[in-house]
C-alpha cells in the first residue's frame, strides 16, 4: 500500500501566522484527503484534493482558512492561515488504498 | 449519510485479559467497516477492515472484529491484551459507493500491568 511522508511532524506557531503542511506519497493517487483531529476528538474531514482541480471542502471549512494545493499526483499541501489557538490540532493527510485509507503520521500543531 | 457510535470512550483492562471495543453504525446503504489504531504521538494505522464475505475479520496484532448486519455492529476483540496495545482505537464506516469516511469518537484502551 501507499507510503505517506508528512511534514513537519510538529510545530508551535504564533497566532496570526500561517503554517503549510506537506504530504508526499510514494505512488500516484487520484485523491488526497486532509483531516483534522482536535484534542480528545475524532477525525474530521477538511477537504478532498484532486490533481488539477480546486479542492472540495466540507461544511465548516473554507478555502481562505485552509488553502490546499495539489500540483501533481504524488504531492499536496494544506495551509492553516491566520492561526488562532483553536486551530491547535493534529492534521493528517490520507490516500485511498485497497478500500481503506492510509494516513500520514500527522502534524501536531500548537498555536500560542 | 453514515454515522458511527463508539459506545465506550475509555476502556481499562488488565494485561492478558480479553477486551471488546464496541462500535455501532447507521447507514441506508451497504458499507465497508474499518478499525484504526492510533498509538501515542503517532498517526493512524489500519487494524482490519470488512468489505464483504466472512463476517469475522482478522487483523494485525491479534485483533479481530465481527460484522453483525442485523445489529449494525462491528465490535473489535482481542482474547489477551498486552501493554503495547494501549492506544486510541477508531471505528470508521464508508459507503460502498463514494469516498467519504465517517469516524467514531474513539475508544481509549489502557492496559494495566
Amino acid at each position: 500500500s501507499a507510503v505517506i511522508s508528512q511534514k513537519p511532524s510538529r510545530d508551535i506557531c504564533q497566532r496570526g501566522t500561517s503554517l503549510t503542511i506537506q504530504c508526499q506519497v510514494d505512488s500516484q493517487v487520484t485523491m488526497m484527503f486532509w483531516y483534522r483531529q482536535q484534542p480528545g476528538q475524532s477525525l474530521t474531514l477538511i477537504a478532498t484534493a484532486n490533481q488539477g482541480s480546486e479542492a472540495t471542502y466540507e461544511s465548516g471549512f473554507v478555502i481562505d482558512k485552509f488553502p490546499i494545493s495539489r500540483p501533481n499526483l504524488t504531492f499536496s499541501t494544506l495551509t492553516v492561515s491566520n492561526m488562532s489557538p483553536e486551530d491547535s490540532s493534529i492534521y493528517l493527510c490520507s490516500v485511498e488504498a485497497s478500500y481503506g485509507y492510509t494516513f500520514g503520521s500527522g502534524t501536531r500543531l500548537t498555536v500560542v | 449519510a453514515q454515522s458511527v457510535t463508539q459506545l465506550d470512550s475509555q476502556v481499562p483492562v488488565f494485561e492478558e485479559a480479553p477486551v471488546e471495543l464496541r462500535c455501532n453504525y447507521s447507514s441506508s446503504v451497504s458499507v465497508y467497516l474499518f478499525w484504526y489504531v492510533q498509538y501515542p504521538n503517532q498517526g493512524l494505522q489500519l487494524l482490519l477492515k470488512y468489505l464483504s464475505g466472512s463476517t469475522l475479520v482478522k487483523g494485525i496484532n491479534g485483533f479481530e472484529a465481527e460484522f453483525n448486519k442485523s445489529q449494525t455492529s462491528f465490535h473489535l476483540r482481542k482474547p489477551s491484551v498486552h501493554i503495547s496495545d494501549t492506544a486510541e482505537y477508531f471505528c470508521a464506516v464508508r459507503a460502498n459507493t463514494g469516498n467519504q469516511f465517517y469516524f467514531g469518537t474513539g475508544t481509549s484502551l489502557t492496559v494495566i500491568p
